[in-house]
């Protein structure tokens, strides 16, 4: 398996409060992502990384903000969390000779 | 744009019986991959198999294989012998062959698929 975490695993927090979500990878993969998952939508991408540094926005980024200051770290943040927002989130990277995405195994957030 | 659908929400096997899960894209492009990614209840998303367009030849993995229809832009998952720890919701991902920024993937709604012992 990929090496790859996310804390926290479970959040609880209230409406207009900041979140930020952790990615940690130890492959060194180039490409980090974040997806939302819900029911009836699938994963949908909110933001991705390229490299330290560079960044870009998803399908789903409004709400949303990132930052990768190391290779092996991606941060997700929600500036002021909403009820919508709520959700179970994933990171993913992808990297080598394939560049197939492998997943880490999820936040579950829930905005009261 | 690209999309995928996936139009069988749930599905049902016998153990030891074979099931196939459908999926459709739609692209313009003539190189991409196609993946099918596995949810247990455990949430985690497990990589099962994964297409390159330009190879004619299906994949497979043990028990897991495709048909993979070009033309008709179809890319179904057959599932033989199956167990009991097959059930879950299955995905199936679509992605560019160019990597980059484009190295995203898309994804259906999933199949929920229930293992009768």
């Amino acid at each position: 398996d990929a090496g790859i975490t996310q804390s926290p695993r479970h959040k609880v927090t209230e409406t207009g409060t900041p979140v930020t979500l952790r990615c940690h990878q130890t492959e060194n993969h180039r490409y980090m992502y974040w997806y939302r998952q819900d029911p009836g939508h699938g994963l949908r991408l909110i933001h991705y990384s390229y490299g330290v540094k560079d960044t870009d926005k998803g399908e789903v980024s409004d709400g949303y903000s990132v930052s990768r200051s190391k290779t092996e770290d991606f941060l997700l943040t929600l500036e002021s969390a909403t009820s919508s927002q709520t959700s179970v989130y994933f990171c993913a990277i992808s990297g080598g000779s394939t560049d197939t995405q492998y997943f880490g195994p999820g936040t579950r957030l829930t905005v009261l | 744009a690209q999309t995928v659908t996936q139009s069988q929400p749930e599905m049902s096997v016998q153990e030891a019986e074979t099931v196939t899960l459908s999926c459709t894209y739609d692209t313009s492009e003539s190189d991409y991959y196609l993946f099918w990614y596995k949810q247990p209840p455990s949430r985690q998303m497990i990589l099962v198999i994964r297409q390159e367009a330009y190879k004619q030849q299906n994949a497979t993995e043990n028990r897991f294989s495709v048909n993979f229809q070009k033309a008709a832009k179809s890319f179904s998952l057959k599932i033989s012998d199956s167990q009991l720890g097959d059930a879950a919701m299955y995905f199936c991902a679509y992605r560019s062959p160019y990597g980059g920024a484009t190295n995203k993937l898309i994804f259906g709604t999933g199949t929920l698929l229930a293992v009768q012992p």
